[in-house]
């Protein structure tokens, strides 16, 4: 069974200080993590997948199997960044399935001035 | 920039009614999903679909819902005899491959 869990459901930052925001999963073979963010009023988006290994708006996040953890970090925290923020897991596009997402409860971040 | 478009956006209905949420995915994409997410609870998978047909549905998805591509474009889930607990939010996704979903707005779903 997939599973993913975001233990923090809100986060409170001050503008410029470093953000982590936790994601853990469950999932026997070898899965493909996301994160995607829902700003106000907006819809979910793609921030980042572990397969791309790239940084974006700032954010990174490296998939560590050996602690089955996919955390999201950014050294410098922006207001803009306060959003709704969710991990997900699929199964992998080279697998049985077919793109299924198994997402946390998501972690609200605010970024105060 | 194309994008996932859902309509209506807002639906109110009554308990035991029959409702069509309509999803226009992104043309060229070939992978569609449904997800729904009921307030204070994550997004739950509902159902995906392929090649005009389901490949994958969640055990919420039993047979009070189904899904149809009648046009080519549209996208489209329904709810035969909606309950209360159908109260959510619906989200259509599409995507070309089976990786990154680019999502609608949404359909708020309030079953009375």
């Amino acid at each position: 069974a997939q599973r993913v869990t975001q233990p923090e459901k809100l986060l409170s930052v001050f503008k410029g200080a470093p953000v982590e925001l936790k994601c853990n999963y469950s999932y026997s073979g070898s899965p493909e993590l996301f994160w995607y963010v829902q700003y106000s009023r907006q819809r979910l988006q793609l921030l980042l997948r572990h397969i791309s290994r790239e940084s974006i708006k700032g954010f990174t996040a490296d998939l560590n199997k050996g602690e089955t953890s996919f955390h999201l970090k950014k050294p410098f925290a922006q207001e803009e960044d306060s959003a709704m923020y969710y991990c997900a897991l699929s199964g992998g596009a080279g697998g049985t399935s077919y793109g299924k997402l198994t997402f946390g409860q998501g972690t609200i971040l605010t970024v105060h001035p | 920039e194309p994008e996932v478009t859902q309509t209506p956006s807002h639906q109110v209905t009554q308990m035991g009614q029959e409702v069509i949420l309509r999803c226009v995915p992104i043309s060229n994409h070939l992978y569609f999903y449904w997800y729904r997410q009921i307030l204070g609870q994550k997004v739950e998978f509902l159902v995906s679909f392929y090649n005009n047909e389901i490949s994958e549905k969640s055990e919420i998805f039993d047979d009070q819902f189904s899904v149809e591509r009648p046009d080519g474009s549209n996208f489209t889930l329904k709810i035969r005899s909606t309950k209360l607990e159908d109260s959510a939010m619906y989200f259509c996704a599409s995507s070309f491959r089976r990786d990154e979903q680019f999502f609608g707005p949404g359909t708020r779903l309030t079953v009375l």
